[in-house]
């Protein structure tokens, strides 16, 4: 049974740095195929993808934030840890990480999600 | 990146119609389409993957189709908890790009 978990601040400053981690079981991100992401949504407003690991360390970002995020991970403590640097009141929203299975790298599994605020 | 527009971003229904959620990409995704379902405060489900695979679990009333640009949703005999926001999700290439959802609410 897979399942996820986010962690991390629930009010973060302007221009300061999030880090969110996600602790997940069921599943090793050492298997060929799989991969972590993490997904935000603002408020009221729609899902927006951010930032995907794969089992190979390979990393991918929305290019829309790319310059502010970093995401790793650790295999050996089952975490996906994703970093943004220079948040703004507009980074407030809640946080998902998710399961990237191999079949067609469709998001299968999320966690229930973080809600981070930034403001002063 | 892939724009995925989706429609319509509501839509009022009543308990057993049938309705249809439609996604565009702006370009060719072939089958990399998802299908996700999503409650207040909750995180999205997973109903459809690869343009018309159900997830396990998922009830039957949920049918979906297309490949390339052009994808719909379909949900048959709606039941009182499928009143939610849907939203399509392409996974043909990064980044990966969400439409805009769909609120069914109840008529």
């Amino acid at each position: 049974q897979i399942t996820l978990k986010e962690s991390g601040p629930t009010l973060v400053k302007p221009t300061q740095t999030l880090t969110l981690t996600c602790t997940f079981s069921g599943f090793s991100l050492s298997t060929s195929g799989v991969g972590v992401g993490w997904i935000r949504q603002p408020p009221g407003k729609a899902l927006e993808w951010l930032a995907l690991i794969y089992w190979d360390d390979d990393q991918r970002y929305s290019p829309s934030v790319k310059s502010r995020l970093t995401i790793t991970k650790d295999t050996s403590k089952n975490q996906v840890v994703l970093t943004m640097t220079n948040v703004d009141p507009v980074d407030t929203g809640t946080y998902y990480c998710a399961h990237r299975g191999v079949r067609g790298g469709v998001f299968d599994m999320w966690g229930q999600g973080t809600m981070v605020t930034v403001s002063s | 990146d892939i724009q995925m527009t989706q429609s319509p971003s509501s839509l009022s229904a009543s308990v057993g119609d049938r309705v249809t959620i439609t996604c565009r990409a702006s370009q060719s995704i072939s089958n990399y389409l998802n299908w996700y379902q999503q409650k207040p405060g909750k995180a999205p489900k997973l109903l459809i993957y690869l343009a018309s695979n159900l997830q396990g679990g998922v009830p039957s009333r949920f049918s979906a189709s297309g490949s390339g640009t052009d994808f719909t949703l379909t949900i048959n005999r709606l039941q009182p908890e499928d009143f939610a926001t849907y939203y399509c999700l392409q996974t043909y290439t990064t980044p990966y790009t969400f439409g805009q959802g769909t609120k069914l609410e109840i008529k």
